[in-house]
């Protein structure tokens, strides 16, 4: 079976770092995604991890290591806005939209 | 351009029912997947279709089937509605291989 692991919920200050753990066990790899969504929106995408490292983007973070299936995004500098349900996701064939998810952490941000 | 678009945005049905939802990818895009999210859960796979062919099945009952057109367009089709079958239903398009899903705002199906 497909299985997918990360925290329910998390809370964080305005302005603090946050880290979001995903551990993964799944039939196939092509890669990995996270998704951001707000709630009664649909996901948007935030980043991609194929091969294992560390991918930047502005304030946001991905690390993936496949020999541990596990991954983690980064949120830098938060702000109020980032109040929302994070989507891991793991892509199991090269179309790259037949993505397994969890379950979503909802962070919340407080001032 | 416009981005993925799913009709209708909400839908009432009652059990036993047949639902029909649409989807229109982005321009160019020639993958289609569809997940059904329950409140407070991740979406979860039901199918894709790439290149007008089934691609991927997830866990879903035989009620769940769905087709892409020509144009890419593709259609969910739900029969013998449960109160269970209640979801948000998302419609993704990607490009090419391995590049991002982009999802569509969703069709809210209620189930009375």
């Amino acid at each position: 079976g497909q299985n997918i692991d990360q925290p329910t919920e998390m809370t964080a200050t305005e302005g603090a770092i946050v880290q979001i753990n995903c551990t993964y066990q799944t039939s196939g790899f092509n890669g990995l995604f996270w998704y951001q969504q707000h709630a009664g929106e649909a996901p948007t995408f935030l980043s991609y991890n194929v091969l294992d490292g560390l991918e930047e983007k502005g304030r946001f973070s991905s690390f993936l290591s496949r020999s541990k299936g596990y991954s983690y995004l980064l949120l830098k500098e938060l702000q109020m806005k980032d109040s929302a349900s994070y989507l891991c996701a793991v892509s199991l064939n090269q179309a790259g939209t037949a993505l397994i998810f969890g379950k979503g952490t909802t962070l919340s941000v407080s001032s | 351009d416009a981005g993925v678009t799913q009709s209708p945005t909400h839908l009432i049905k009652t059990r036993g029912q047949h639902v029909t939802l649409r989807c229109s990818p982005i321009s160019g895009h020639k993958s289609v997947s569809w997940y059904q999210q329950v409140l407070g859960q991740g979406p979860q796979f039901i199918f894709q279709y790439y290149e007008k062919e089934e691609r991927g099945r997830g866990n879903f009952p035989d009620r769940f089937s769905a087709r892409q057109f020509p144009n890419y367009s593709s259609e969910l089709n739900v029969n013998a509605l449960l109160l269970g079958d209640s979801a948000l239903y998302l419609c993704a398009s990607s490009g090419s291989l391995n590049t991002e899903a982009f999802f569509g705002q969703g069709t809210r199906l209620t189930v009375v």
